[in-house]
């Protein structure tokens, strides 16, 4: 079966740290992946999405940004964390191909900045 | 703006009665997604519902989808405090491989 790691699960930053999340997939090869962001009672802001190693394509032009090392790992991160920043972070994946959109989400990451 | 937008924002009822939500939506769509989300946890998906399709059904769950009208409705019966979290509808444009998440509705179940 597939799973889904994130972390860490929550973490306090100042303002101008820098900042790194990590999300891990096991059980499938070749996953899409996102990044959304999520403000307290909000919906889901898609942040990042990515289609393969070193592919990346931004949807909200900003001071993160995303990487995608090897096949199911995905990274986000700033130089220099705002205010504006903080949120609940959520990595995702879904399956590359086929008729199936499903998402499947990780369990989040909340970010403080202060 | 959003693809998806839930109607109502938040609903309040009591446990074993029913819960109806709605999400409509602009443009052309893949299928249409409903997930929840417990407080401070990462959301799971409930049920897929392609665009060819006009219901379907899920356990105590009922999605129906006017393709004419750009909406669909979520459906839990008989409601239990467990259910008590956010409902967010998802749209997979045709042709597209990213969903767009609604703002979602709160939907709380008295015990």
């Amino acid at each position: 079966s597939q799973t889904i790691h994130q972390w860490p699960a929550t973490l306090v930053q100042p303002v101008g740290s820098p900042l790194s999340l990590e999300c891990t997939v096991e059980g499938t090869s070749n996953p899409n992946l996102y990044w959304y962001r999520q403000a307290a009672g909000r919906g889901l802001q898609l942040l990042f999405y990515s289609v393969g190693i070193g592919q990346i394509s931004s949807e909200v032009p900003q001071n993160l940004s995303a990487s995608r090392p090897q096949d199911r790992q995905f990274i986000l991160s700033s130089k220099k964390l705002l205010l504006s920043d903080s949120g609940f972070y959520l990595c995702a994946w879904s399956r590359f191909q086929g008729p199936s959109y499903e998402q499947y989400f990780g369990p989040g990451t909340r970010l403080t900045v202060t | 703006s959003q693809q998806g937008e839930e109607d109502p924002q938040a609903l309040s009822i009591q446990e074993g009665e029913n819960a109806t939500m709605n999400c409509s939506y602009k443009t052309s769509i893949n299928n249409l997604q409903w997930y929840r989300q417990n407080s401070g946890r990462g959301l799971v998906h409930l049920i897929l519902i392609r665009s060819n399709e006009r219901e379907k059904h899920s356990g105590r769950l009922r999605v129906t989808l006017d393709t004419s009208k750009k909406s669909s409705s979520l459906l839990i019966t008989a409601s239990r405090a467990a259910d008590t979290a956010s409902y967010f509808c998802a749209t997979a444009t045709t042709g597209g491989f990213k969903t767009i998440f609604g703002a979602g509705t709160r939907l709380f179940v008295k015990a």
